[in-house]
């Protein structure tokens, strides 16, 4: 089956310190790899997206690169704000494996809360 | 603006009492889903539903109940069969085609059992 993991948290850095958040994957087939953000008291959010081996996603200064051969998708930033405290979800899908609709379910992992401090 | 709606916010329940979660889109988006989520264990699966009048049991869907009336609409009833009701539910959805580009979630509403 399919599966995600995450490094354990919680993670406490200082303000524009380097980060990088460890996520590793099992999948049978193909799959696509995103980073969720969650902010306290609300839902989940998109942060980036890769869907092939080597793709970089992006966004708001946060970079993850898809590595097929150690199956890893590594959430990184070179200079954290005390705004990025959260809780981050790593997860994957893979396109088929629940019907030709085009909707895979996502599996995510188990999160990794992250505080800065100023 | 586009996006997803959940209702209340914040639940209570009293032991032995079904409560429905509402879950509203106007996105466009085919698939719907449910989410339970508790401190420290992540995301789980309870429902999903990928077109209007077919919903699938995801990984922990005892106890609960969906329908899938409208495209738009997918309300989740927590039965009194749920033992431990108590988390924050999340409510996403997605949209069909050869390309992933993930779900978009709702806010959520917490549930607390009283």
């Amino acid at each position: 089956g399919n599966s995600v993991t995450q490094m354990e948290g919680p993670v406490t850095l200082s303000e524009e310190a380097f980060l990088t958040i460890n996520c590793t994957y099992t999948a049978t087939g193909y799959p696509s790899l995103f980073w969720y953000v969650q902010y306290p008291g609300e839902g989940l959010q998109l942060l980036l997206k890769a869907t092939k081996a080597d793709d970089k996603g992006s966004n708001k200064g946060f970079e993850a690169t898809y590595r097929k051969e150690t199956t890893s998708f590594h959430l990184e930033k070179g200079s954290v704000q005390v705004s990025d405290s959260a809780v981050y979800f790593c997860a994957l899908s893979v396109r088929g494996q629940v019907s030709n609709f085009g909707n895979e379910k996502l599996t995510f992992g188990t999160g990794t809360r992250l505080t800065i401090i100023p | 603006d586009g996006g997803i709606t959940q209702s209340p916010k914040y639940l209570f329940r009293k032991e032995g009492q079904n409560v429905t979660l509402s879950c509203e889109q106007n996105l466009n988006h085919d698939a719907m889903y449910w989410y339970r989520q508790d401190p420290g264990q992540g995301l789980r699966l309870i429902y999903y539903s990928q077109i209007v009048n077919d919903f699938q049991k995801g990984d922990i869907a005892e106890g609960y109940s969906v329908s899938r009336e409208k495209k738009e609409s997918f309300p989740l009833t927590v039965t009194s069969a749920q033992k431990n009701p108590t988390a924050f539910y999340l409510c996403a959805s997605s949209i069909s085609g050869f390309e992933n580009y993930g779900y978009t979630f709702g806010s959520g509403t917490r549930l607390t059992v009283v």
